[in-house]
């Protein structure tokens, strides 16, 4: 089936500092989805990226998808201890494909 | 605050009870999911089902048995299960299963404890 590769596994960094995460894909997905989940809650959908070359933003992050369409990227501007959680990306390939989901990168934010 | 809301938020049951797990939406979705998750590991998809009908069984054993009463809510029924079981619950919805650019949001889940 689809794996994705989803780095790092986590990053421990100082407040205020920018942080970037990316998957890989060996093959081709048609929608890149970013979710953050903190402990105790389910995922939250951060960012959803529908086409190739696509550059969206959402406050203090942003988020790429791939010209290739086997990858994507999150950055994050300016750390706060509030980013603290784990971040999963996903893709679908097509309507009627279930999500495939990374690994996960736990991020840590010291004050 | 998630618009997926599912009950209850803790649940510890025995091998041998019976306990039901309940996930609601009032967005007007089609498609409701429902997902494990182990700590710290990525949700896996278990049931999807679009329109109240039942389209995706990823092999799940029998002692989970879901059901969708309307468009609105989604049960998951629990029998007999194995302490492995015990894990994080999660729904989702989407608006339409059939369209890849309708994203899934989710609930907070159920934290489930098999003794």
């Amino acid at each position: 089936g689809q794996q994705l590769n989803q780095s790092p596994q986590s990053m421990f960094i100082q407040e205020g500092e920018d942080v970037s995460m990316n998957c890989t894909s060996s093959s081709i997905f048609n929608t890149w989805l970013w979710y953050k989940q903190e402990p105790g809650e389910g995922p939250v959908l951060l960012i959803a990226l529908y086409k190739a070359g696509e550059l969206t933003s959402n406050g203090r992050l942003t988020a790429q998808f791939g010209i290739t369409r086997k990858d994507s990227f999150l950055n994050i501007s300016a750390s706060i201890p509030s980013d603290v959680g784990i971040y999963f990306c996903a893709g679908q390939d097509s309507g009627y494909s279930t999500l495939t989901f990374g690994k996960g990168t736990m991020l840590l934010v010291s004050p | 605050d998630t618009e997926v809301t599912q009950t209850p938020k803790h649940l510890v049951m025995g091998m041998t009870n019976k306990k039901s797990l309940k996930c609601e939406q009032h967005m007007g979705h089609r498609a409701m999911y429902w997902y494990k998750q182990k700590a710290k590991k990525p949700p896996e998809l278990m049931f999807v089902y679009s329109y109240e009908k039942l389209s995706i069984n990823e092999s799940v054993p029998s002692r989970f048995s879901p059901e969708c009463p309307n468009s609105s809510l989604l049960n998951l029924h629990l029998h007999a299960l194995q302490p492995e079981d015990s894990a994080l619950y999660l729904c989702a919805s989407s608006q339409d299963h059939g369209y890849s650019n309708q994203p899934q949001h989710f609930g907070d889940g159920t934290r489930l404890s098999i003794l």
